[in-house]
């Protein structure tokens, strides 16, 4: 199992859009919609902010998107926020046995 | 609201076995989720490590299968992890979760983290 492949950092200015690929394979990203993204500050807890592909948890606002073409899924966050200055990371279901794979994380930087 | 904590040593030596426990609060182990363990070395990932049914089931992360148990204890609902012969690469913190989804693939309920370091 490799880890899912995200670039290592983007950033964006307040209120503009900024999107962070998460890329797979035909086992884990591409053959199934089970991906999640956590949002993770400083010090802090990793926070579910997407899950089976593009659903938000209660309470995470819909400046959070998110979606899957093929083997890579994409987070968006549109009108970004100094809060949202973060690490992010995506997560795919790869297969039997319950397996999952992380991808190695983005650091957001909101300039 | 389900809260986890986890508890158990933090500073184990090399070649000795980490072990953590995972106390579940205001939901039972038994209720029909996956639950799991995740780490995080200093600066780096997230890695899954396992996860636990609550009928004894249990799947572990490839790499670390050979060195890895997770075991569950329903009377006081807790679960639990074991890695033997650890080295410098298993300093990291620790997180314990909940799984959710059709195929139990997500956490939505994460414990605070503990930092495990294996020193000399």
């Amino acid at each position: 199992q490799s880890a899912l492949t995200q670039p290592r950092s983007v950033s964006g200015s307040p209120g503009q859009s900024v999107t962070i690929s998460c890329t797979g394979s035909n086992n884990d990203v591409g053959d199934y919609n089970y991906v999640s993204w956590y949002q993770q500050h400083p010090g802090k807890v990793p926070k579910l902010i997407i899950f089976d592909v593009s659903k938000r948890p209660s309470g995470v606002p819909d400046r959070f998107s998110a979606s899957k073409s093929g083997n890579t899924a994409s987070l968006t966050i549109s009108g970004l926020q100094a809060e949202d200055e973060a690490d992010y990371y995506c997560c795919s279901y790869a297969g039997s046995y319950s397996i999952v794979i992380f991808g190695g994380g983005t650091k957001l930087t909101v300039l | 609201q389900v809260r986890l904590q986890e508890s158990g040593p933090g500073l184990v030596k090399p070649s000795e076995t980490l072990s953590l426990t995972c106390t579940v609060s205001d939901s039972y182990i038994s209720s029909g989720y996956y639950w799991g363990w995740i780490r995080q070395p200093p600066g780096k990932g997230l890695e899954w490590i396992g996860s636990i049914y609550f009928s004894g089931s249990a799947f572990y992360n490839g790499s670390l299968k050979s060195r890895v148990t997770i075991s569950m204890d329903t009377s006081k609902n807790q679960f639990s992890l074991k890695l033997s012969s650890v080295t410098a690469a298993d300093t990291a913190v620790y997180y314990c979760a909940r799984l959710n989804g059709a195929t139990n693939s997500y956490f939505d309920y994460w414990g605070q983290g503990t930092l495990v370091t294996v020193y000399s």
